[in-house]
């Protein structure tokens, strides 16, 4: 069992769509939580980071985080056509990052 | 310009041959990392360092080498290219204290 699972997806919804993104891990050690957008060819830039249990929002996304269930999502709200990229969880405990493997999201105009 | 750079972009080598991946920062980071992204596995460490005289072995360093030649340089070695090593591989900096990494372009290796 790998310690993040997040589903590959691809995922594809019209625009205008609320679209949700989820990882689940086994490592109750891990403390920061973060979401990674990766567009094609490019390299992974931080899109949101959380560290406790909760939501943290900002503009049309919404990170959650719940340590109790081991599971973290990301939001999109209004989704657009320049959403469309691959999203990666990520967390950490004292420097051991874990990445899942990306859901790929289109983002149909 | 780009804060974290690597070259080459692109690279196609054959089984056995010796590569250098060179990754380059201006961001004033001491802590620099080294990643491989495979389809369906993700991103996985290979090597970290915190600063030039600290270097630590990530979850797959084998057939891997590193060395920190300044805070802003920090450059991966295949010593014998195999194959299973054809991947997109990403260097990747942090502050000390905290917990984001930015990533740089990647490279593009194939290995035949």
């Amino acid at each position: 069992q790998k310690e993040v699972e997040q589903d590959p997806g691809p995922l594809s919804v019209p625009e205008g769509a609320i679209v949700s993104l989820n990882c689940t891990y086994s490592n109750s050690a891990f403390q920061y939580f973060m979401w990674y957008r990766q567009y094609s060819r490019k390299g992974p830039e931080l899109l949101m980071y959380t560290y406790s249990s909760g939501n943290k929002e900002d503009g049309r996304f919404t990170a959650q985080v719940d340590k109790s269930s081991k599971y973290i999502s990301l939001f999109i709200r209004d989704s657009q056509p320049s959403d469309s990229a691959t999203y990666l969880c990520a967390m950490n405990n004292n420097n051991d990052m874990r990445f899942g493997a990306g859901t790929r999201l289109t983002v149909k105009p | 310009d780009a804060d974290v750079t690597q070259t080459p972009r692109n690279r196609i080598t054959k089984t056995g041959k010796r590569i250098m991946l060179e990754c380059s920062q201006t961001k004033g980071h001491d802590r620099m990392y080294w990643y491989r992204q495979d389809p369906g596995l993700g991103l996985r460490l290979i090597y970290y360092s915190f600063d030039v005289k600290d270097i630590n072995k990530g979850e797959i360093s084998d057939g891997y080498s590193v060395s920190r030649q300044a805070q802003a340089k920090f450059s991966l070695s295949l010593e014998s290219a195999i194959p299973n090593q054809t991947a997109l591989y990403f260097c990747a900096t942090s502050e000390v204290g905290k917990e984001t990494q930015y990533f740089g372009p990647g490279t593009r290796l194939l290995v035949l």
